[in-house]
């Protein structure tokens, strides 16, 4: 079975400043997907990045970025000039060929102004 | 924009009632789930559909029941509410295959049950 794990419940981060956090899975397979959702307080959950798994190179998607360690099984999330908004519980989750998703429990990140 | 609904965002109920909260999508996903999210668990999976009245059952799917009559409905269903299923319920949809550069899931806004 798949599993994720977040192991930082809560971080804290400076208004303009850079943040990481990080994600770790197991699984057997060879070929899946990764996520990171973000979900801000009383509202939707969002998609902020996806990564292939034989993909090597990186997602980004403007201020956010991962790094992709397939052989470590750690998928970490850099949230550059982070801004207020950026405050939210964020998820890491994968996703098997057989469409199924499995999430972490969540950190909850705060942007200090 | 994909949109996901569901019926409720906030729902007060009793022990014993039966309970049924509606997830409707608009872009014609094969695929549908329910969540439970609960603090410090993440989300957990209670059940998914791949098709019209087929269902699966994921990690936590004791004291829950689902109905996929229409391929855009996926209901859950709590025959008896009890205290501890208290929670926030997240209706999730994704297209089949999942192997598109934008294939993701896409939320509900969630609706929070409180059982008293």
């Amino acid at each position: 079975a798949q599993t994720v794990t977040q192991s930082q419940p809560e971080m804290s981060v400076q208004e303009a400043e850079t943040v990481t956090l990080s994600c770790t899975y197991d699984t057997s397979e060879s070929n899946y997907y990764l996520f990171w959702y973000k979900q801000p307080p009383s509202r939707q959950m969002i998609l902020v990045i996806r990564q292939e798994a034989y993909k090597q190179q990186n997602a980004t998607e403007n201020r956010f970025s991962v790094n992709f360690q397939k052989a470590a099984k750690s998928f970490s999330l850099k949230i550059s000039d982070s801004q207020l908004g950026d405050t939210a519980m964020y998820f890491c989750a994968f996703m098997n060929t057989g469409n199924q998703f499995y999430f972490g429990t969540g950190t909850s990140l705060t942007v200090i102004p | 924009d994909v949109k996901v609904t569901q019926s409720s965002r906030y729902l007060v109920k009793r022990t014993g009632e039966k309970v049924f909260l509606e997830c409707v999508q608009d872009m014609d996903h094969e695929n549908m789930f329910w969540y439970r999210q609960d603090p410090g668990l993440g989300l957990r999976l209670i059940y998914f559909s791949y098709d019209v009245k087929m269902k699966e059952k994921g990690d936590i799917p004791e004291g829950y029941s689902v109905s996929r009559e229409k391929k855009e409905r996926f209901s859950l269903i709590l025959e008896s509410a009890s205290t501890n299923q208290t929670s926030m319920y997240l209706c999730a949809s994704t297209t089949a295959g999942g192997t598109a550069s934008t294939d993701t899931q896409y939320f509900g806004p969630g609706t929070r049950l409180t059982v008293l």
